[in-house]
């Protein structure tokens, strides 16, 4: 079955510790997304990337970091740097920039 | 103004009932439109495109109204599993280069 796969579900982060979220997605599209939801709110946009190889920052990049090294894979690194993470981390992609999302079922992150 | 804007309920409604939700844009360059739903706790999921003719798919509506930059979403004959929350979603052309904006969501609660 084609579709995006986050992991981990859960994820626990210590201070002053990286993380990593992984995304992968096997529907051959070009372009990747990373969200952030937190409770009550809309989503917000953390990164994007339209192509491999390339990459770009959304509305709150501070503190994240991305790669897209494979067309299939995007994971997304929460730093220590980001000193409120606690949120639902969602990631998407589409056919092209602009086109329909579809999402993963998400990674909730919370600090330990 | 925000980008999009959203009523936020709750809708409280019978099973069999009709709802219908508002959604307003601030962006006049804006090309596609979208309803999502989310369910609790989980990713949202593609509803329905909003074209401009307006279009039905089952009991679900969408009509848009760009002179008012306004998008709607009509349920019919609602079911107990529509209770959930519905996004409405706007691809921001110009600056945003074709993002997706996510309005913050109404949430939608049918009783039976």
């Amino acid at each position: 079955d084609g579709g995006i796969t986050q992991s981990p579900k859960y994820l626990f982060r210590k201070e002053g510790q990286n993380v990593t979220l992984s995304c992968e997605q096997n529907l051959n599209h070009d372009a990747m997304y990373w969200y952030r939801q937190d409770p009550g709110q809309g989503l917000r946009l953390i990164y994007y990337s339209q192509i491999v190889n390339d990459f770009q920052k959304g509305d709150i990049a501070e503190g994240y970091s991305v790669s897209r090294e494979k067309k299939e894979s995007f994971p997304l690194t929460v730093t220590s740097a980001q000193k409120n993470p606690t949120a639902f981390y969602l990631c998407a992609s589409s056919m092209d920039h602009g086109q329909p999302q579809h999402f993963g079922d998400g990674t909730r992150l919370s600090i330990l | 103004r925000k980008e999009v804007e959203q009523d936020p309920g709750p809708f409280n409604v019978p099973e069999g009932a009709t709802v219908a939700f508002n959604c307003t844009y601030s962006n006049s360059a804006s090309q596609s439109f979208f309803w999502y739903r989310q369910d609790c706790r989980k990713e949202p999921k593609l509803l329905m495109s909003v074209y401009s003719s307006g279009n039905e798919d089952g009991r679900f509506t969408a009509q848009l109204n760009r002179a008012s930059q306004y998008i709607s979403l009509l349920i019919r004959d609602s079911k107990l599993s529509d209770s959930a929350t519905y996004l409405c979603v706007v691809n921001a052309w110009g600056g945003s280069q074709g993002n997706l904006i996510f309005g913050k969501g109404t949430k939608l609660s049918v009783k039976p």
